[in-house]
């Protein structure tokens, strides 16, 4: 059973950065992607990024360019950074796998971490 | 971005009721369709992929179907542990999209 462990803080001042760990517990890292979403009771669930555990990211355009996504194979972690936040970057945010399908698409989020909820707020 | 809307926002029934609900992407996206339950306060679990292959675990009295533009989540005989919230997400093509979800009371 996989399991994703994330943190980051909770409280944010607009301008600041957010910076987000997700760590997988049991479970192989190599061979999945890792995703951020977040949720919003006004935009319900909202795709942030992805990433290989080669490191190869894929961003919402939404996010451009505030966003990074990066991964510590040696840690079997990955993160998110989100700059210059406002409110409207107040939400739950969450980690999840994508495993890779036999014929390498990515399909589906099958493992989430326990989601982080962030407020940004002055 | 590939909008995808769901219907009904809320739906409220009774155990032992038959619950459908419907997503409808803004094109096409052929079979690559999720289904998530999420109850309050946790994260959303992977209830069904592809349009119609239940996640291990997911018990058989929820079915799914469609393809192209129009899907359906259906339940056969509602449980009072099915209360949740249900989302409805494509994979076809970046960025990911979500319905805005069904609160199934």
């Amino acid at each position: 059973q996989v399991e994703l462990r994330q943190w980051g803080p909770g409280l944010l001042k607009p301008s600041e950065t957010l910076s987000l760990t997700c760590a997988v517990y049991v479970g192989s890292f190599s061979g999945n992607y890792w995703t951020w979403i977040r949720q919003t009771p006004e935009k319900g669930l909202e795709w942030i990024g992805e990433i290989s555990h080669g490191g190869s990211a894929n961003y919402n355009p939404s996010f451009k360019p505030r966003v990074t996504i990066s991964v510590d194979r040696s840690k079997n972690q990955f993160s998110l950074k989100l700059t210059s936040v406002t409110a409207g970057d107040t939400a739950t945010y969450y980690c999840a796998r994508i495993p890779v399908a036999t014929g390498g698409e990515l399909l589906y989020l099958d493992y989430w971490g326990r989601g982080t909820p962030v407020l940004v707020s002055s | 971005d590939i909008q995808m809307t769901q219907s009904p926002s809320s739906l409220s029934a009774s155990v032992g009721d038959r619950v459908t609900i419907t997503c409808r992407a803004s094109q096409n996206i052929s079979h690559y369709l999720n289904w998530y339950q999420q109850k309050p306060g946790k994260a959303p679990k992977l209830l069904i992929h592809s349009v119609s292959t239940l996640q291990s675990g997911v018990p058989s009295r929820f079915i799914a179907s469609g393809s192209g533009t129009d899907f359906t989540l259906t339940i056969s005989s509602l449980q009072a542990e099915d209360c949740a919230t249900y989302h409805c997400q494509q994979s076809y093509t970046k960025p990911r999209t979500f319905g805005q979800g069904t609160n199934l009371e």
